[in-house]
């Protein structure tokens, strides 16, 4: 099966500490892109890697880290720096003009 | 801020056309317009996309206004399943991937029996 797959699909964390979340895609996509999403809210850019070991800051990258030493995969890592990081995160690839999206993380920081 | 503006909800009965509007009046030459659906808790999901031309593909129609300043999403016999949160997005179309896609709050569709 090709596509995007995220895991955990729910994950409960203590505040203060660091969290990664998981994304792989064997679409042999070469752009990957990582979204917050809050209750009744569209979607917000956090990072984005248009090719391997490069990516680029979106609109709300504060308190987020990532990497990209793969083209299979792009982890966000959610620092404790993040004030107010419960949310639904997703992951998407991109090829020409669609994104994939993954089925998504939901985050809860207790 | 937001490129796009769109009704925060709509209703269609099922097996009419659910016509989905959107304004886009500061797009630029070289901008697309883009239109993905999310269902409940799931990821968005593609629908179709254009530049000028009316397009039309499996799921849908876009129709764009010849100044294009604004367009219609058109599902031609809305089913139960086509309730979702839509979304109108214009961007450019940067080598060969999309750019950052900027996701409004969408038009809330509910598709009633």
């Amino acid at each position: 099966d090709g596509g995007i797959t995220q895991s955990p699909k729910y994950l409960f964390r203590k505040e203060g500490q660091n969290v990664t979340l998981s994304c792989e895609q064997n679409l042999n996509h070469d752009a990957m892109y990582w979204y917050r999403q809050d209750p009744g809210q569209g979607l917000r850019l956090i990072y984005y890697s248009q090719i391997v070991n490069d990516f680029q800051k979106g609109d709300i990258a504060e308190g987020y880290s990532v990497s990209r030493e793969k083209k299979e995969s792009f982890p966000l890592t959610v620092t404790s720096a993040q004030k107010n990081p419960t949310a639904f995160y997703l992951c998407a690839s991109g090829h020409y003009n669609e994104q994939f999206f993954g089925p998504g993380t939901r985050l809860t920081v207790l | 801020d937001a490129k796009t503006t769109q009704p925060p909800s709509m209703d269609c009965a099922e097996g009419r056309a659910a016509n989905l509007p959107c304004n886009h009046s500061t797009i630029s030459g070289n901008e697309y317009v883009y239109w993905y659906r999310q269902i409940h808790s799931q990821g968005p999901q593609y629908i179709i996309h254009g530049l000028k031309n009316n397009e039309t593909n499996e799921m849908a129609s876009l129709i764009i206004t010849e100044d294009r300043k604004s367009s219609t999403l058109i599902l031609p016999h809305a089913t139960l399943r086509d309730t979702a949160v839509y979304y109108c997005i214009v961007s450019g179309n940067y080598g060969g991937s999309q750019g950052n896609l900027i996701f409004g709050k969408g038009t809330k569709l509910s598709v009633k029996p």
